[in-house]
């Protein structure tokens, strides 16, 4: 089974500066996604970026990158200019790329990041 | 605006009652999922359905049944409502190895 552990339960950062929310995970296989979502407080869950293992290239969303070190099994993530609307909870996510037949492919979330923009 | 429409936004149960989250998606989504979020502990699957009436086990179905009649709905049942099934319950919806869509989630209270 798949593992996902989110070290930081809170992060806090200046309004504009940079932060990276760490991330690592634990999984035998060699293909699979992993994904960012933020919770702001009206609960609904956004995607905020995905990667694919099999892409050595990092993805980016315009201000959202991640840091992806398979080797390492590390997925960062990291928000240039923070603005206050990226306040929010961050939750790093796992799915596996094998389809089993037959079940639906669950995603296998951290415990999440809450993370606060001082103005 | 494709969506996931979770029927209550907040719920106040009592110990041992019989309790229905609905989940409707709109999007013609084969799999549907249950989630469980609990501060400090994130998310975590319940159950999921890959297509009308059938049903698959996540990582903590204890207490819980589900039923899927239609495409477009899913249940989770709580069959006698326990205090430590106070929680938020997510609903989601993806095409096969497509991108989930949430719900608003239902915060439930059991007294």
């Amino acid at each position: 089974a798949q593992t996902v552990t989110q070290s930081q339960p809170e992060m806090s950062v200046q309004e504009a500066e940079t932060v990276t929310l760490s991330c690592t995970y634990d999984t035998s296989e060699s293909d699979y996604y992993l994904f960012w979502y933020k919770q702001p407080p009206s609960r609904q869950m956004i995607l905020v970026i995905r990667q694919e293992a099999y892409k050595q290239q990092n993805a980016t969303e315009n201000r959202f990158s991640v840091n992806f070190q398979k080797a390492a099994k590390s997925f960062s993530l990291k928000i240039s200019d923070s603005q206050l609307g990226d306040a929010a909870m961050y939750f790093c996510a796992y799915r596996s790329y094998q389809y089993s037949g037959g079940g639906a492919d669950g995603l296998t979330f951290g415990k999440g990041t809450h993370l606060i923009i001082q103005p | 605006d494709v969506k996931v429409t979770q029927s209550s936004r907040y719920l106040v149960k009592r110990t041992g009652e019989k309790v229905f989250l609905e989940c409707v998606q709109d999007m013609d989504h084969e799999n549907m999922f249950w989630y469980r979020q609990d501060p400090g502990l994130g998310l975590r699957l319940i159950y999921f359905s890959y297509d009308v009436k059938m049903k698959e086990k996540g990582d903590i179905p204890e207490g819980y049944s589900v039923s899927r009649e239609k495409k477009e709905r899913f249940s989770l049942i709580l069959e006698s409502a326990s205090t430590n099934q106070t929680s938020m319950y997510l609903c989601a919806s993806s095409f096969l190895r497509g991108r989930y869509t949430f719900g608003s989630g239902t915060r439930l209270t059991v007294v």
